[in-house]
């Protein structure tokens, strides 16, 4: 079973704080992980992709992968209340089958 | 990345009909894949798409109820066939890139609503 599991939240943070959101997957020969913002109403849009153990920086944000706790989290820096959005995770598996998490909603708060 | 763009944006359609949403990318891509999101819920893969053969479909999803295309390398349809209410959703295709280990990127979507 390929499952790509996260917490829904909601998760709410005040402006400029950290915002922490996590997942976990159950397929260890996975080898690519993403991040994807999805504002309501709209389509996801990649924020960050990750494929090597350890942190990867874009900005204000920072994937972190951990592969032998089949673990991947993104943090938001200095959020922002236009970083309220529903976050998915994504983990490719096999012949290009990518599987999404239920995504996590996110509200930074003024 | 590709621009992506479908059509239409959304639609109001009666119980019993068939709607064909088109995706159309800017660039030629190899794999093009439909999904289907429902409301309030995550990404569920209908079927990818290869030009020049015949569409794989996920468990669950029937080639009669969800007729895909794919000409050429640029453009893809699907179809959803005798629409019930449990149709309603927002159906997205999206296009891998292979320069980026297989990133996809997803175009607007269409937001169907069947009565």
């Amino acid at each position: 079973q390929k499952e790509v599991e996260q917490n829904s939240g909601p998760l709410s943070v005040p402006e400029g704080a950290i915002a922490s959101l996590n997942c976990t997957y159950s397929d260890r020969g996975s080898q690519s992980f993403f991040w994807y913002r999805q504002y309501s109403g709209k389509s996801p849009e990649l924020i960050m992709s990750i494929y090597s153990n350890g942190d990867k920086e874009d900005g204000r944000f920072t994937a972190q992968l951990n592969k032998a706790s089949q673990y991947v989290s993104l943090l938001i820096r200095d959020s922002q209340p236009s970083d309220s959005a529903t976050y998915l995770c994504a983990v490719l598996y096999n012949n290009n089958d990518m599987r999404f998490g239920a995504g996590t909603r996110l509200t930074v708060k003024p | 990345s590709a621009v992506i763009s479908q059509k239409p944006s959304r639609d109001i359609c009666q119980r019993g009909t068939s709607l064909t949403i088109q995706c159309q990318v800017d660039s030629q891509v190899t794999m093009m894949f439909w999904y289907r999101q429902q409301p309030g819920q995550s990404l569920t893969l209908i079927a990818t798409a290869n030009q020049g053969s015949e569409a794989t479909y996920e468990s669950g999803f029937v080639i009669d109820k969800f007729p895909i295309s794919r000409p050429n390398l640029t453009f893809s349809t699907l179809t959803v066939s005798n629409m019930s209410p449990e149709d309603s959703s927002i159906y997205l295709c999206s296009v891998e890139d292979r320069r980026l280990r297989e990133t996809q990127y997803f175009g607007p979507g269409t937001r169907l609503l069947v009565l």
